[in-house]
């Protein structure tokens, strides 16, 4: 069964930037898995933050970017605010299956 | 609006089996696939099954093939799932969403407790 690591934990300054990162235990993430990214805060169902690598959706907040780095796909924070502060998943798409990453949890500190 | 109501949660107990429903309004359901993820108390996001606009196509993680079915009713605006045997380490919350993933419901807790 396919595998996607994300890093467990994360913490950051307010107003500073932080990049989150998918991996596959299969090899490369590359657009063609079409990486998705979510955010999800306590007792609340996840929401959609980027999708198809890059792609914002009309309400993702600027600060808010994806991207490819190296073999990984991305999720980059720039000017993080407290309330910033979440779990986050990535999706990778496998054929018609999907499979999520463990989730980072991000402190903003 | 889109909108994703989930239904059917609750007590069951070890083996027992339990239907899950999921009522969308907002788009038209039959021109998208559709998923159902999960996620254990505590724990993170699990996605379960995906089915495709007409129903003719299936795909379910391993851990819960043979024991679950996915399936729709379009001109409900219905989805389900129809859990079988099941077991302890299926409790969590339930959720469908769009199988882009753009819109998720707010989910529906199952319990598998004796």
């Amino acid at each position: 069964q396919t595998v996607v690591t994300q890093e467990p934990s994360l913490t950051v300054s307010p107003g500073g930037t932080v990049t989150l990162t998918c991996a596959s235990s299969t090899g490369a993430v590359t657009s063609g898995y079409y990486p998705n990214w979510f955010q999800q805060k306590p007792g609340q169902a996840p929401r959609a933050l980027i999708y198809s690598t890059s792609n914002k959706h009309s309400w993702t907040p600027a600060r808010f970017s994806g991207s490819l780095l190296g073999d990984k796909a991305a999720l980059t924070l720039s000017g993080v605010q407290p309330e910033d502060e979440a779990e986050y998943y990535c999706l990778v798409y496998y054929g018609g299956a999907v499979v999520f990453g463990g989730g980072t949890k991000l402190t903003v500190l | 609006e889109v909108q994703l109501v989930e239904s059917g949660g609750g007590l069951v107990q070890p083996g027992g089996s339990l239907r899950l429903s999921c009522t969308a309004s907002g788009f038209t359901l039959s021109t998208y696939w559709m998923s159902w993820v999960r996620q254990a108390p505590g724990k993170g996001l699990e996605w379960v099954a995906n089915i495709k606009q007409d129903g003719s196509e299936k795909n379910y993680v391993d851990s819960v093939k043979g024991r679950f079915t996915i399936s729709r009713d379009n001109a409900k605006n219905s989805l389900y799932l129809q859990m079988n045997s099941l077991r302890a380490e299926d409790t969590a919350v339930y959720y469908c969403a769009r199988n882009d993933f753009f819109y998720w419901g707010q989910g529906t807790l199952v319990t598998v407790s004796s």
